[in-house]
Order: C-alpha cells, then sequence, then structure tokens
C-alpha cells in the first residue's frame, strides 16, 4: 500500500517555542492531507483539512495561528505548532489520500508525532 | 453530522476465540467505511476497506462487513492470536475531500 511518513517521530521541547512536524506521502501525490491530535485512550480528533495550494480548511474550535498549516506541494504538509505550552503536548497523526482519478477515498495515515512540551 | 460508535469499548479473549467487533454510523450515505488498527504509541494501520456498493471483504483472518441500510459493519476475527491485541478502529467516508469519521475503538486484549 501507499507510504506516509512522519518526521520527527518524537519531540520534547520547552514552553514557548515552535515545534514543525513534516507529513510526506512517498509513493503518490497527495492533493489532500489531513492533520488529527490523539490523547491518550481517545480516538482521533480532525484538526484541519489540508489542500495542496490553498489554505487549511480548520476545524472548529482549532485556533488556526497556533496550529499552522503549509501544504506546499503534492507530497509534503507541514504542522507547526507555535509557542507551544504543556496542553499541547499530544500524538500527532497525518493522513494523506492520492489525488487523480482515485475511486475509494481511502486515506493513508503516518507514524504520528508525540510532541511533549515541558 | 456523522456519529460513529463501536461496541465494546474493551474485550478480552483467550486466545484461539473467534471474535466480532461491531461499528454503527448515524448516516447511511456513506461512501466506504475502514477498519484500522492502532497499537500503542503508533499510527494507524489500514485492514480492510469496504466500498459503499459491497457487503463484504476478506483478508486472512479479518472479515469485514457492511450493511448501509442498518448502518453497521462488523469486523470478524478469526482464531485470535496474542499479535492481534491493538486497539481497533472504524471510520466511515463520505465523498469527495470530505475527512474520515471515527469511532472511539475496540481495545483489544487476547490473551496466550
Amino acid at each position: 500500500g501507499a507510504v506516509v511518513s512522519q518526521h520527527p517521530s518524537r519531540v520534547i521541547c520547552k514552553s514557548g517555542t515552535s515545534v514543525k512536524i513534516e507529513c510526506r506521502s512517498l509513493d503518490f501525490q497527495a492533493t489532500t492531507m489531513f492533520w488529527y491530535r490523539q490523547f491518550p485512550k481517545q480516538s482521533l480528533m480532525l484538526m484541519a483539512t489540508s489542500n495542496e495550494g490553498s489554505k487549511a480548511t480548520y476545524e472548529q474550535g482549532v485556533e488556526k495561528d497556533k496550529f499552522l498549516i503549509n501544504h506546499a506541494s503534492l507530497t509534503l504538509s507541514t504542522l507547526t505548532v507555535t509557542s507551544a505550552h504543556p496542553e499541547d503536548s499530544s500524538f500527532y497523526i497525518c493522513s494523506a489520500r492520492p489525488g487523480g482519478a482515485s475511486h475509494l477515498n481511502e486515506q493513508f495515515f503516518g507514524p504520528g508525532t508525540r510532541l511533549t512540551v515541558l | 453530522k456523522q456519529e460513529v460508535t463501536q461496541i465494546p469499548a474493551a474485550l478480552s479473549v483467550p486466545e484461539g476465540e473467534n471474535l466480532v467487533l461491531n461499528c454503527s454510523f448515524t448516516d447511511s450515505a456513506i461512501y466506504n467505511l475502514q477498519w484500522f488498527r492502532q497499537d500503542p504509541g503508533k499510527g494507524l494501520t489500514s485492514l480492510l476497506l469496504i466500498q459503499s456498493s459491497q457487503r463484504e471483504q476478506t483478508s486472512g483472518r479479518l472479515n469485514a462487513s457492511l450493511d448501509k441500510s442498518s448502518g453497521r459493519s462488523t469486523l470478524y476475527i478469526a482464531a485470535s492470536q496474542p499479535g492481534d491485541s491493538a486497539t481497533y478502529l472504524c471510520a466511515s467516508s463520505g465523498s469527495g475531500n470530505t475527512p474520515l469519521v471515527f469511532g472511539k475503538g475496540t481495545r483489544l486484549s487476547v490473551i496466550a
């Protein structure tokens, strides 16, 4: 199946710093990528939908100025957590949906990034 | 707004047992339904995808069924093994670029 990578897999930072997480589709072009966060023993919560070449669509309650999303190419989307605070500590997962004539609407998920803000 | 529910929230079974995980959704106008597996601290692994026109999909010891009219899907695991222990998530998809809607998952423990 299609492969999606995330980098870094784990990051620890001090409160007030910014952290960038990369999501790459390795063997397909993704016109749409999605960013989720997951708290311990909870399900995935959609944060935003990222479309290549346009602004991301954020879910209600997600601060767009705090969680900056850039989808500059068909294989890369980045999520930047600005001025991170301990409550931003979470597991962040991206997914990618292949573009073109895909009739399945299948999404492929990255391995996740564990963010810990001290 | 689509809502996806998974029952039970947790399940513990002895090795070798066959088991069924349940998923229900409120809006039957889905495009497809996916089942995923998530190991602790890891990302999601896609197990099976059932298109709205299909009734079931099989992969090895896994069989997923879909009944759109009743808003239900099941994941059947045959001859369970300790390595099957994980959280299983189902998610429905609408058409176009709509995001997946996830259930809260079923945490499965298979005891050797």
